[in-house]
């Protein structure tokens, strides 16, 4: 299958402070990339959808401005935390599709938790 | 409205024994795509089997297969001879042609007894 890489898979800062995660896809052109969060034996919870070259479709209750989110080209996406609080550690997957038809697999990072201090 | 619903939140199966995961779907969209993934305890998402609404049989892919069933809305996971490994959690999900997006249910955690 096709792989989607995701740097750092793990990440401690301090509280304030900004955090990069990267996601590419390796070996296929993703048009679409998904940002998950998931909290601990739960579900993903999408918070963001972002197409190359556009800007983020957010989804409700998710801020925009703290979780600024970049799809500069079809191989990668960027999730930059700002600000970080202890409210915001969580583990942060992406996932990206080659295509926006019903049989495009989600192909999906290794994740990344994040904890804030 | 799209809706993905997983009612087992914990299963437990014997290693060697098939075993069913339970996902019910509700969506307006006449076209979508149903996947199932397994998330082991280090959190990757590992893509198991995908069916289609307008595939005429049901999908297998080595030890499983998805009990597709149209009317009732359901397609449930079937995993044969279970493993050890197979201890995980399982998540349904949908994709519906007009909306670019996954459904996920909430999730299924398998635990296989030795």
């Amino acid at each position: 299958g096709a792989v989607v890489s995701q740097h750092p898979s793990r990440v401690i800062c301090k509280s304030g402070t900004s955090v990069k995660i990267e996601c590419r896809s390796l070996d296929f052109q993703a048009t679409t990339m998904f940002w998950y969060r998931q909290f601990p034996k739960q579900s993903l919870m999408l918070m963001a959808t972002s197409n190359e070259g556009s800007k983020a479709t957010y989804e409700q209750g998710v801020e925009k401005d703290k979780f600024l989110i970049n799809h500069a080209s079809l191989t990668l996406s960027t999730l930059t935390v700002t600000s970080a609080h202890p409210e915001d550690s969580s583990f942060y997957i992406c996932s990206a599709s080659g295509g926006a038809a019903p049989n495009e697999k989600l192909f999906f990072g290794s994740g990344t938790q994040l904890s804030v201090l | 409205a799209q809706k993905i619903t997983q009612t087992q939140p914990g299963m437990f199966v014997q290693e060697k024994e098939a075993v069913t995961l339970d996902c019910t779907y509700d969506t307006s969209d006449p076209s979508y795509g149903l996947f199932w993934y397994k998330q082991p305890s280090s959190g990757e998402m590992i893509f198991l089997i995908y069916q289609g609404s307008y595939d005429q049989q049901n999908a297998t892919e080595g030890r499983y297969s998805l009990n597709f069933q149209k009317a009732r809305k359901s397609a449930n996971l079937v995993i044969s001879a279970s493993q050890l490994g197979d201890s995980a959690m399982y998540f349904c999900a949908m994709r519906p042609l007009n909306f670019n997006k996954f459904y996920f249910g909430s999730g299924t955690k398998l635990n296989v007894k030795p």
